[in-house]
């Protein structure tokens, strides 16, 4: 299996800019996570799906955030308008199940100017 | 969320030193799990504790649960460099602790 897999690795971009940041869970895994690390915030859980289907939204910072899964290997995490202050390693992990280890994917390091 | 602190923040040892960090929760947790993440890259799932009192080994890691299952530890025998990167517990609801910052002094 490739693991999880993010794209893209990296990304600048300018204040203002709509962000796409994609992930391609483990097949079969059912849940999956975004998370984002800062030094200051260490790795915060933004959102978590479970079967495709939003379950903990509360560490989505503010509307300018909002996170999709169209279906069991896809997600996406958007941010629209970027602010320098969203820079970050934003995280994709999924898991089998509850109970079980996380995998997360590289990471992509977003840099908002 | 869920609040699980890690202690130290920070940690610099010398090569062949023993380190430990410990993990500290605000609920009981039903199990924790412990990552470790190398400089530049993602966090990696070491081990899982769900027995209250449980200890595991790795090698030179040991891993311990709490009797009361609030508090976790993880402790590292004569360190390598290979030990470098930062360690999270994770607990209640996928929650991540605060992450200890492990240097080894060559």
């Amino acid at each position: 299996d490739a693991g999880v897999i993010q794209s893209p690795r990296h990304e600048v971009t300018e204040m203002g800019q709509e962000v796409t940041l994609r992930c391609k869970p483990i097949s079969g895994h059912d849940y999956l996570f975004w998370y984002r690390q800062t030094m200051m915030r260490g790795l915060e859980l933004l959102i978590y799906f479970n079967n495709n289907v939003p379950i903990d939204d509360s560490g989505m910072p503010e509307d300018r955030f909002s996170a999709k899964m169209p279906n069991a290997s896809f997600s996406t995490l958007k941010i629209q308008p970027s602010e320098p202050r969203d820079s970050a390693v934003y995280f994709c992990a999924s898991s089998l199940e509850v109970g079980t280890p996380l995998f997360f994917g590289p990471g992509t390091r977003l840099t908002v100017l | 969320g869920q609040q699980v602190m890690q202690i130290p923040q920070y940690q610099h040892v010398q090569e062949g030193e023993d380190f430990t960090t410990y993990c500290n929760s605000s609920t009981t947790l039903s199990n924790i799990q412990w990552y470790k993440q190398r400089p530049g890259g993602h966090p990696v799932f070491l081990i899982q504790l769900v027995k209250s009192g449980e200890v595991k080994k790795q090698k030179r890691l040991t891993f311990q649960f709490g009797e009361a299952k609030k508090n976790s530890s993880l402790h590292i025998t004569a360190t390598q460099t290979t030990d470098v990167g930062t360690y999270f517990c994770a607990g209640h609801k996928f929650y991540f602790g605060t992450g200890t910052s492990l240097t080894v002094i060559p």
